[in-house]
């Protein structure tokens, strides 16, 4: 079975902190996909990233980064000098090959504070 | 281009009344899945579809959950004599479908907010 925790429920800091959302998974599967999602107060579920479990490369994309390390199970994004639009609950996915599904961890409330 | 589509963006029902949400997936997504996200909670897996063909529906809670998609594209999931337990988010999603293994990025709708009375 697969798991992931994402063990901070709420961050909050100041506008112009980095801040970085842990991910931890669990799966005896080899080949994994690794997924990060912003949910806004609006509802809606926005796709920020995908990895798969061939490339550890870090990721960079403007003021968000993320640190996949395979040694650790772990896969954490970082903001950079974070802005009060960057509010939302963050979630980290995780789906196996041979299987569509996502499973979620439980998200990370962050708030941005002016 | 247009997104995931769901409809009704909130409903309301009485203990015991069945409902029916309504999901557009994104115009040539092949895959559609369907997942329930209760309050402060992740999203959980329901269901999943590759065209027409519902090829998991490990996650459907009970036989009072049932989901179609007769032609492969708008998909429905109808929740039979509601229980105040089924009061959730209930989030569609669509993928391209090209991996046959899985891993493909899914893009959501803004859901159907479900309250049962």
């Amino acid at each position: 079975a697969q798991k992931v925790t994402q063990a901070q429920t709420e961050i909050s800091v100041v506008e112009k902190e980095d801040v970085t959302l842990d991910c931890v998974y669990e799966t005896r599967d080899t080949t994994y996909y690794l997924f990060w999602y912003k949910q806004p107060p609006s509802g809606e579920l926005v796709f920020l990233i995908r990895r798969n479990s061939f490339d550890e490369q870090n990721e960079i994309s403007g003021r968000y980064s993320w640190n996949f390390q395979k040694s650790t199970s772990s896969f954490n994004f970082t903001i950079t000098a974070s802005q009060v639009v960057d509010s939302a609950v963050y979630f980290c996915a995780l789906s196996v090959w041979g299987a569509q599904k996502l499973v979620f961890g439980q998200g990370t409330r962050l708030t941005i504070n002016p | 281009g247009a997104g995931v589509s769901q409809s009704p963006r909130y409903k309301v029902a009485k203990r015991g009344q069945d409902v029916a949400l309504r999901c557009d997936p994104i115009s040539g997504h092949v895959s559609l899945f369907w997942y329930q996200q209760a309050l402060g909670q992740g999203p959980e897996f329901l269901t999943y579809f590759q065209n027409e063909a519902q090829l998991d529906k490990s996650g459907l809670p009970s036989d009072r959950f049932f989901a179609e998609r007769p032609e492969g594209s708008v998909s429905t999931l109808k929740i039979q004599r509601t229980q105040q337990e089924d009061s959730a988010v209930y989030l569609c999603a669509s993928s391209l479908g090209l991996l046959a293994g899985g891993g493909d990025t899914q893009y959501f709708g803004p859901g159907t907010r479900l309250t049962v009375l």
